[in-house]
């Protein structure tokens, strides 16, 4: 069945990169774009950025622009999202999510089980 | 950039009740709206999207309506299943998306 299955949690310290993979299972990986979307404790969704599987090429939410980086190896079918210079505030949940095109628009069909990241000193 | 917001931020009601959920735009995003519904612990999952239309293997009772700057999603008849938080979403200026603060519906 078509599945997004991410990496486990990982706790960071202040100042530090984290990287979290997101491996595609039951479907042609370059065909659907993918995004990263996070939710810190109690509080909602926040678009990321998004990646084209195929080319590799990426766009970025402008909070985020200069310190996250979109990257895909399509041998293994698996999308990655690294952050850096981490601070108290990245403390959330990311989720990767397939970009899927309805009649007229795209919507995010296929979620990942999420990735919790905890940042503390 | 579009801002959506949502009202009300929390909704109590009893199941069998119809729940009316409100999302509006800061400026036009056409029918490019979407609906997610997500429960403690778990990922969002897709309800609505296009504005209208329900995502595979989402009940009747889920429906979604309005164009332009404001939207509405009305589940008919509450299931114990349905108390959960509900979220919409825009992409007008794809790539980019953005979603609603979220409504959470709470069983009274």
């Amino acid at each position: 069945q078509v599945q997004l299955v991410q990496s486990g949690a990982e706790v960071k310290k202040p100042g530090a990169s984290v990287k979290v993979s997101c491996k595609a299972s039951g479907y042609t990986f370059t065909s659907y774009y993918m995004h990263w979307v996070r939710q810190a404790p109690g509080q909602g969704l926040e678009w990321m950025g998004i990646i084209n599987p195929s080319g590799g090429s990426t766009s970025y939410a402008q909070k985020f622009q200069g310190r996250v980086t979109m990257t895909r190896d399509t041998s293994t079918s698996t999308v990655y999202m690294e952050l850096s210079s981490l601070r108290s505030e990245d403390t959330a949940v990311y989720y990767c999510a397939r970009e899927w095109l309805g009649a007229t628009t795209e919507a995010f069909d296929i979620w990942g089980q999420g990735t919790m990241v905890t940042v503390s000193s | 950039e579009i801002v959506l917001t949502q009202s009300p931020a929390t909704l109590s009601l009893s199941p069998g009740e119809r729940a009316t959920l409100s999302c509006r735009a800061s400026q036009s995003v056409s029918s490019y709206l979407a609906w997610y519904q997500q429960k403690p612990g778990q990922a969002p999952r897709l309800l609505i999207y296009d504005a209208s239309n329900r995502a595979t293997g989402i009940p009747a009772r889920f429906s979604g309506s309005g164009s332009g700057t404001d939207f509405t999603l009305t589940i008919s008849s509450l299931e114990p299943e349905d108390f959960a938080v509900y979220y919409c979403q825009q992409r007008s200026n794809w790539p980019a998306y953005t979603f609603g603060q979220g409504t959470k519906l709470e069983i009274k």
